[in-house]
């Protein structure tokens, strides 16, 4: 029962580097999320996908690219890592197409720790 | 623009006692309201839903409430345990640039004393 998988779970990078965050689902749910945590603040959306082949930007995209890949895969690229994106980031998937749908339980991935310096 | 707000940041009580944590948000205007757990190092696990039509859900010793009138939820965590130990987030689902997104607090950090 592997949900949501993210990799890698922990990774430092220097200023400027590039680096891709790896998220994969079993669960064939149609849409996916890219969150970042911080410290005193709640979960912030960085990109999500309603479907194979669309994305859309969240609250904070800046810095960031995705791709999905397919159904399962939802990748997340920082070009040029700055320590401004030193974080905890979580992958996400729900079955809906859209959170407007159902009362739909979002299932997390157990996040990836991001050191920046 | 929604804001949700969990006061206070962390609490600690003794094993048994019943406890509640709260939950505000600026809008009314929410589709639903759900609190996570998280427990270090892993990622968020759902515990309650409550759509904006209901008063109340119940799973086992945890009774979340929601007041939209008020802007508020509370979970209700009754005997707490150790295991009960984690950082509890509550989410509204509300509109967010022309989309319904989730909406997060910052978490309540829980630690109960054996």
């Amino acid at each position: 029962n592997a949900g949501v998988t993210q990799t890698p779970k922990f990774q430092v990078l220097k200023t400027g580097q590039s680096m891709t965050l790896q998220c994969a689902q079993d669960m064939n749910h149609n849409s996916m999320y890219w969150y970042r945590q911080d410290p005193g603040m709640g979960l912030r959306l960085i990109y999500y996908s309603a479907s194979e082949g669309t994305t859309d930007k969240g609250e904070v995209p800046n810095g960031y690219n995705v791709s999905r890949l397919n159904k399962r895969e939802f990748s997340l690229r920082l070009e040029s890592a700055a320590p401004s994106q030193t974080s905890v980031y979580f992958c996400a998937s729900s079955e809906a197409r859209t959170l407007a749908l159902s009362g739909n339980t979002i299932y997390f991935g157990e996040g990836s720790w991001l050191t920046v310096v | 623009k929604q804001e949700v707000t969990q006061i206070p940041a962390a609490l600690s009580v003794p094993e048994g006692e019943n406890l509640v944590l709260n939950c505000s948000f600026t809008d009314s205007a929410i589709y639903n309201l759900q609190w996570f757990r998280q427990d270090p190092g892993k990622g968020l696990t759902s515990l309650l839903l409550i759509q904006s039509s209901q008063r109340e859900q119940t799973s086992g010793r945890l009774n979340a409430s929601l007041d939209k009138s008020s802007g508020r939820s509370t979970l209700y965590i009754a005997a707490s345990q150790p295991g009960d130990s984690a950082t509890y987030l509550c989410a509204v689902k509300a509109v967010w640039d022309s989309n319904y997104q989730l909406i997060w607090g910052a978490g309540t950090k829980l630690i109960i004393k054996p």
